[in-house]
Order: structure tokens, then C-alpha cells, then sequence
């Protein structure tokens, strides 16, 4: 998880409510992703973003947002339109000089009720 | 989209023995890599393997890959109750996708003392 901050670990909200998962690195890593874990589905991409002020949808992109202000943070807003919310929510970052592979944090399991 | 899948989706062994697991994918390929996630935590990168390479060996990992048949195999040698986790093969897509990995379903390994 080194090098990859993400906060809260646990994050329990309403239906209908937005919640914004918080992502930073200290990598200087110019490529950030965001994908969703679901149990005994893998991880599917919902966003990334190749450099500041720049970010591309993903796989499942619907129901969610992003921004990229900074290069270090990657904040994911889960909206009120997800129609299925509860999951667990991995960060990553790339590093080109590894030849593709990514650092990932340690994860936010939202749970909404 | 989850291109890889894994097989098994669960194996159970004692220590000492050797796991083997395997991925297939669809597309071609830039390189497969291997990661790991104990429960609950973030994705670990365990080995990267180019799409030119056969065989690839990391400590106690062993990979193989055969792009005729779209095929990966991670074998990890004299297991041991830490290797207790789930493993996760992950594709490379191409810069189009800002280089985000295609992740397999993963197969959940439990090493037994």
C-alpha cells in the first residue's frame, strides 16, 4: 500500500446522499486510477486520469465523478444516480518507469443503506 | 471489462505443498501481471510478465505465459499459511485506456498449517 493514502477506511451513508472517497500519493506518479470491487467480480474500472486536469471514464463510470486538480489527488465522488453503491473502492497510480504496473492503496469499503 | 479469468476460483492446500493457478485471457496482450490481495486490503504487484517472455521467475513465483493459447499460470512453490490471500491476474490495455489493467475474477488461495 506504500505510497497510496486513501481515507476513510469505512464510509457508511444514506441512500441518496453523495460521498467523495479521497485518494493521494506521494508517488509523483502522473497516471491515477479508480476501480470497484464487488465480491467474486474482480475490479472494474470506473475512471482514470493520465495527468492533471484530465480524467477519462471507465468501464462503469455512470453514477460517479471525479477531479484531478492536483497531480497527488484523485478524489471519486460516488452520487445519488449509482444505483448500487456498496462496494469496495481501490486507488491506484502507475508508474511508467515499471512498465505498467500500478500501486495500490489500501481501499474504502462504502456501505449505503 | 474483466478480460482474464482464473482458474480455480478457490484452492485449498497445506504447507509445503505448491499452488498452481491459471488465467486466460481474450486479446492480445502487452504484458500480464500478477498481483495479490490479502482480505480486505489493497492489491500488492507480485510479477510482471511481457508478452515476448515465456517464463519468469520472483522467489518462490513462478509464471508462464502462452499467447498461442491466451494463458498464464502463476505457480507458487512450498506454500506457506501467508501465502493465504486472493491472486489476481490483470492485462494491460493499451494506451487508448491510459494503460488500466483488465482484472480477472482471482482465485482465493487458503495454505493450511
Amino acid at each position: 500500500d506504500g505510497g497510496i493514502t486513501q481515507s476513510p477506511k469505512y464510509l457508511f451513508r444514506k441512500e441518496g446522499q453523495n460521498v467523495t472517497l479521497s485518494c493521494e500519493q506521494n508517488l509523483n506518479h502522473d497516471a491515477m486510477y479508480w476501480y470497484r470491487q464487488d465480491p467474486g467480480q474482480g475490479l472494474r474500472l470506473i475512471y482514470y486520469s493520465q495527468i492533471v486536469n484530465d480524467f477519462q471514464k471507465g468501464d462503469i463510470a455512470e453514477g460517479y465523478s471525479v477531479s484531478r486538480e492536483k497531480k497527488e489527488s484523485f478524489p471519486l465522488t460516488v452520487t445519488s444516480a449509482q444505483k448500487n453503491p456498496t462496494a469496495f473502492y481501490l486507488c491506484a497510480s502507475r508508474d511508467p518507469a515499471s512498465r505498467h504496473e500500478q500501486y495500490f492503496g489500501p481501499g474504502t469499503r462504502l456501505t449505503v443503506t | 471489462s474483466q478480460q482474464g479469468e482464473e482458474d480455480p476460483q478457490a484452492l485449498s492446500i497445506q504447507e509445503g505443498e505448491n499452488a498452481t493457478m491459471n488465467c486466460s485471457y481474450k486479446t492480445s496482450i502487452n504484458n500480464l501481471q500478477w498481483y495479490r490481495q490479502n482480505s480486505g486490503r489493497g492489491l500488492v504487484h507480485l510479477i510482471l510478465i511481457r508478452s515476448n517472455e515465456r517464463e519468469k521467475h520472483s522467489g518462490r513465483l513462478r509464471v508462464t505465459l502462452d499467447t498461442s493459447k491466451k494463458s498464464s499460470s502463476l505457480l507458487i512453490t512450498a506454500s506457506r499459511a501467508a501465502d493465504t490471500a486472493s491472486y489476481f491476474c490483470a492485462t494491460d490495455a493499451n494506451s487508448n485506456s491510459g494503460y488500466a489493467l483488465n482484472f480477472g475474477k482471482g482465485t482465493s488461495l487458503l495454505v493450511t498449517p
